[in-house]
């Protein structure tokens, strides 16, 4: 079965520095992978998707992941925090059904981004 | 517009009570779901549909049911509302599209 861990539920950067956010995925077939972020009041948006194209996969607002294979992670990255980076963050596996499986959800990350 | 609208956006009800909690979409997806968000817990699936004539069960599916009236139309109900299903309620289509949510008190 397919499943998703979340490393830290709790990450608190200052502006400028690298964000690090950490997930590993169980699955027992070829994952799709994403990473979405949720503002205060708000629901979920997609950050980024890896669908099994390139390992590296580029997002909305500066964020990046890379899928490793041998490790099953998909760690999100940015360069640079940013006040406004400031969210919760969930990873999420594709269930059962490949492409067409239900999403599964890891327990998200809160990132702080301090002055 | 927003391509999901959920309502309310903000509910305070009591035990035992029925409620239901509406979404409406835009974006002409046939698959739509309902999830639940607890803190710490992330966000479960309660029920989904692929379409007006198909709908399923997920992970948490005891005490809800849901009504497909449309493509664009998907609501859930709590029969008789109990205090642990306080939080906070997401409907989606395709997994891209979340409403803004309902956050949904039970006394």
């Amino acid at each position: 079965a397919q499943s998703v861990t979340q490393l830290g539920s709790h990450v608190s950067v200052s502006e400028g520095a690298l964000v690090l956010l950490r997930c590993n995925y169980s699955s027992s077939v070829p994952p799709y992978l994403f990473w979405y972020v949720q503002y205060p009041n708000q629901g979920l948006q997609l950050l980024l998707k890896y669908t099994s194209a390139a390992t590296l996969v580029k997002g909305i607002n500066g964020f990046e992941a890379e899928f490793k294979k041998s490790e099953t992670s998909f760690h999100l990255t940015k360069p640079s925090a940013h006040m406004s980076d400031a969210a919760e963050y969930f990873c999420a596996v594709r269930g059962s059904g490949g492409s067409q499986g239900n999403l599964i959800f890891g327990k998200g990350t809160k990132l702080s981004v301090k002055p | 517009d927003a391509d999901v609208t959920q309502t309310p956006r903000n509910r305070i009800t009591k035990t035992g009570k029925r409620i239901m909690l509406e979404c409406s979409q835009t974006k002409g997806h046939d698959r739509m779901y309902w999830y639940r968000q607890d803190p710490g817990l992330g966000l479960r699936l309660i029920y989904y549909s692929f379409d007006v004539k198909d709908i399923n069960k997920g992970e948490i599916s005891d005490g809800y049911s849901v009504s497909r009236q449309a493509q664009a139309k998907f609501s859930l109900s709590l029969e008789s509302a109990i205090p642990n299903q306080t939080a906070l309620y997401f409907c989606a289509t395709e997994p891209q599209h979340f409403g803004d949510g309902t956050r949904l008190s039970i006394l």
